[in-house]
């Protein structure tokens, strides 16, 4: 069963630095999200991305947030200055359509900003 | 308005009992009400899901029922088993918005 990948599945990095979080959504699928859970919390939207732009994004998914699909395959997550309160499990999801069709996450890269 | 309550935050359940998990929502524009299963070390997974035009469906030991005039549903687990303990969130959404969670439930499933 085809499914989204999402690597390094742990990034550690210092405070102040850029990371960039890397998806390969399923293959015929049209949107992509990014959605983050801080240990033990629910998972919270940070941005929605279809026909290469934004089409909605949350209050947590601020300047320092931008988001990227390179190419035909990845999607990336980028976070320009990382602060503490970043650390999080940061999870790129997709679906074939809008509406209600099935959303698939990926296993999720966990990120610890020392 | 966006929010969606879930309760118990977490939930002990002896093997072959009934886990109960309950969600409400303010938004009447919400119109898709998934549940999602998630293990740890894993990304959440869809379990089942449901429109406001039915009031209950069921897939294997998985019920969700709807009661769309409290703005409550709720996520039945018959016949548990310790393979389901798991974490279990209600979300919803209404057309092109993402999807909004719940606070998730922490199921244990005791042999």
């Amino acid at each position: 069963e085809p499914e989204v990948t999402q690597t390094p599945s742990h990034q550690v990095t210092q405070m102040g630095q850029e990371v960039i979080l890397r998806c390969v959504p399923i293959s015929n699928h049209l949107y992509f999200y990014w959605y983050r859970q801080i240990l033990g919390q629910k998972v919270e939207f940070l941005v929605s991305f279809y026909n290469n732009e934004i089409s909605e994004k949350s209050e947590i998914f601020d300047d320092q947030f931008s988001v990227e699909r390179p190419d035909g395959s990845n999607f990336t997550l980028k976070i320009r200055s990382t602060k503490l309160e970043d650390s999080a499990m940061y999870f790129c999801a997709s679906k074939m359509t809008v509406g209600y069709s099935p959303l698939h996450f990926g296993n999720g890269t966990r990120l610890t900003v020392t | 308005q966006q929010q969606v309550k879930q309760s118990p935050q977490s939930l002990i359940v002896q093997k072959g009992g009934i886990s109960i998990i309950n969600c409400a929502y303010e938004n009447t524009a919400f119109d898709y009400f998934p549940w999602y299963q998630q293990f740890p070390g894993k990304g959440p997974a869809l379990l089942i899901a449901i429109r406001p035009d039915v009031s209950e469906k069921k897939e294997g030991r998985f019920t969700i029922s709807f009661n769309k005039s409290a703005k409550q549903f709720s996520l039945h687990i018959m016949d548990s088993q310790p393979g389901d303990s798991a974490t279990y969130f209600c979300a919803a959404v209404t057309g092109r918005r993402a999807l909004t969670f719940g606070s998730g439930t922490r199921l244990q499933v005791q042999p």
